[in-house]
């Protein structure tokens, strides 16, 4: 079945840490997304990307870094950098055409303790 | 301000009410517009692509002024299953690819 995967859904990690959160998509789409969700919050850009080996910086990109060397994966790294880290994670991907949906993996919710 | 905003809410209405969402947009190139729905602790899925002439999907009406950059969801004899956020989405930058900007959702709760 064609779908957009992240993982892992749930993931504690120690302040300090770095940690890579994967997505994963089989749908042959071009551009994908990450996003940031805070309780009570709507969605917030991170970083996209609308081809392989390029991305930009979305609203709240500090601390945070990605790569896109393959079409189908695009990891996002929470570095210590980014001072409140915890949070709910969604990947997203599209094609284009103007009326295409974004399509939406699971999410992984991070801790940090 | 911001790109994408929307009335936060709570809308809380009784089952069969008709109840309407509006969401404004600052950049008047954005070329694509959507409303999502998230249910708690999931992920958002699409609820309707809005279209310049306005459309209409069962019960949910979609509708996009550019004069005034704002589009609208109504949403007609509710059920206790629409209870959830309803997002509007953005794709600013005059791409298809481009910029997705969500608002920050409306939360709506409808009860027996």
């Amino acid at each position: 079945d064609g779908g957009i995967t992240q993982s892992p859904k749930y993931l504690f990690r120690k302040e300090g840490q770095n940690v890579t959160l994967s997505c994963e998509q089989n749908l042959n789409h071009d551009a994908m997304y990450w996003y940031r969700q805070d309780p009570g919050q709507g969605l917030r850009l991170i970083y996209y990307s609308q081809i392989v080996n390029d991305f930009q910086k979305g609203d709240i990109a500090e601390g945070y870094s990605v790569s896109r060397e393959k079409k189908e994966s695009f990891p996002l790294t929470v570095t210590s950098a980014q001072k409140n880290p915890t949070a709910f994670y969604l990947c997203a991907s599209k094609t284009g055409g103007a009326g295409s949906e974004a399509f939406f993996g699971q999410g992984t919710r991070l801790t940090v303790v | 301000r911001k790109e994408v905003e929307q009335d936060p809410g709570p809308f809380n209405v009784p089952e069969g009410a008709t109840v309407a969402f509006n969401c404004t947009y600052s950049n008047s190139a954005s070329q694509s517009f959507f409303w999502y729905r998230q249910d708690c602790r999931k992920e958002p899925k699409l609820l309707m692509s809005v279209y310049s002439s306005g459309n209409e999907d069962g019960r949910f009406t979609a509708q996009l002024n550019r004069a005034s950059q704002y589009i609208s969801l109504l949403i007609r004899d509710s059920k206790l299953s629409d209870s959830a956020t309803y997002l509007c989405v953005v794709i600013a930058g005059g791409t298809s690819y481009g910029k997705l900007t969500f608002g920050q959702g409306t939360i709506l709760t409808v009860h027996p």
